[in-house]
């Protein structure tokens, strides 16, 4: 089936740096992708949607310039969290959508998720 | 009203118990469901989709009502690796899925 792969698993980063998230479609082109947010207990939250060759779509409340997608290949969208401070502490999941005719939904397949700790 | 709601849980069973889950969706125009399970810090991952004639998968049971909006798991005869969160999805048509808060589920020896 299609996998989904999300790096790093891990970070732990001091307050004010920039960290980058990769998530990459292994055997599927993937023309948009989706971050999400997990605080914990908590249900996944929309970021972003990631489109390929596009900006990035952003939910309401999420700031854009301190959440930077890019998404230059079918098959890669990466998240960078600028400036990153405790409270964004977070698990950040990518996941992309397989394809089906006829505007249904396909499966969505997530990465493995990316455990952030600011210090 | 949130878009997708789920029964607030967590549920605590023994193993063996057959347990249900319900979930209530707003958007009449949702197109797909699904029920997906995230166990403790992992990402979450495809349980089973659910149609509309109702469908099983083992001890897994997903039934989609489209006029009450409600979708429903039943899982029978629970083991302890059945323990995990279980997120009720839907999928408006040309929109973005959107995630239920989730139900926790602990099996008991």
């Amino acid at each position: 089936g299609a996998v989904v792969s999300q790096h790093p698993s891990w970070v732990i980063c001091k307050s004010g740096t920039s960290v980058k998230i990769e998530c990459r479609s292994l055997d599927f082109q993937a023309t948009t992708m989706f971050w999400y947010r997990q605080f914990p207990k908590q249900s996944l939250m929309l970021m972003a949607t990631s489109n390929e060759g596009s900006k990035a779509t952003y939910e309401q409340g999420v700031e854009k310039d301190k959440f930077l997608i890019n998404h230059a290949s079918l098959t890669l969208s990466t998240l960078t969290v600028t400036s990153a401070h405790p409270e964004d502490s977070s698990f950040y999941i990518c996941s992309a959508r397989s394809g089906l005719a006829g505007g249904l939904a396909g499966e969505l397949f997530f990465g493995e998720g990316s455990r952030l700790t600011v210090l | 009203r949130k878009e997708v709601e789920q029964d607030p849980g967590p549920f605590n069973v023994p193993e063996g118990a057959t347990v249900a889950f319900n979930c209530t969706y707003s958007n009449s125009a949702s197109q797909s469901f699904f029920w997906y399970r995230q166990d403790c810090r992992k990402e979450p991952k495809l349980l089973m989709s659910v149609y509309s004639s109702g469908n099983e998968d083992g001890r897994f049971t997903a039934q989609l009502n489209r006029a009450s909006q409600y979708i429903s798991l039943l899982i029978r005869d629970s083991k302890l690796s059945d323990s995990a969160t279980y997120l009720c999805v839907v999928n408006p048509y040309g929109q973005n899925f959107v995630f239920g808060p989730g139900t926790r589920l602990s099996v008991l020896p």
